[in-house]
């Protein structure tokens, strides 16, 4: 069965702390791993990864994906109370199927 | 371009009502989806469509129904609202090409919060 785990459930920091969100996954038909930030609302995108190795970078976030270790990483650095958020990581595979994880909810304090 | 659009975004039904979640986008996206999303829990997958006149089950069809007459709107029907269906949902849209093009980002509406007393 497909799946993908987060972790950890939930984090809390203090501004300019570096945080690093994990997501590993069993998927029969691996198609992409997106990540997405969920505030009090719906969620928005972040990055999309398909290949191993090579860092999907925003900001101050960015994002990589291991194939063969079959995990994801997003990593924060200089957190601010506006990172405040769930961050979900989902699979897809196929092309209509889309796995999500329970998400990472992270508290930054000023 | 208004993206994903749904309605109402707040509703409080009695048990036993029906009442239908509406979903409209101006993406041209074929593939059409709604989810429900408990506290603390992750998305579950209630209905998707991967064009108009195409509706298929998710994970957790139970209590609900779905059409697509057309690429814009995917309206989701509660027959029998139970307390059960107290959660919040989202309507969402990604753009495919077909088998082996991989899936797209997923684009989703702002969310309805149903209570069901």
């Amino acid at each position: 069965e497909d799946k993908v785990v987060q972790s950890p459930l939930s984090l809390v920091v203090h501004e300019g702390d570096t945080v690093t969100l994990n997501c590993s996954y069993e998927v029969t038909n691996f198609r992409s791993l997106l990540w997405y930030k969920q505030e009090k609302k719906a969620p928005t995108f972040l990055f999309m990864l398909t290949s191993s190795g090579i860092e999907k970078k925003s900001g101050r976030l960015s994002s990589i994906l291991d194939k063969k270790e079959l995990f994801s990483i997003l990593n924060i650095t200089a957190t601010q109370t506006g990172d405040s958020a769930v961050y979900l990581c989902a699979l897809t595979s196929g092309t209509y199927k889309y796995i999500f994880g329970t998400g990472t909810r992270l508290k930054v304090l000023a | 371009n208004a993206g994903v659009t749904q309605t109402p975004k707040f509703r409080i039904l009695k048990i036993g009502q029906s009442m239908t979640l509406q979903c409209t986008q101006d993406m041209n996206h074929n593939y059409m989806y709604w989810y429900r999303q408990d506290p603390g829990m992750g998305l579950k997958l209630i209905y998707y469509s991967v064009g108009a006149g195409i509706t298929d089950k998710g994970e957790v069809p139970n209590g609900y129904n779905v059409s697509r007459s057309t690429t814009e709107d995917f309206p989701l029907r509660l027959e029998l609202a139970a307390p059960s269906q107290t959660s919040v949902y989202f309507c969402a849209s990604s753009y495919s090409t077909g088998f082996g093009s991989g899936a797209n980002v997923l684009t989703f509406g702002a969310g309805s919060r149903l209570t069901v007393l």
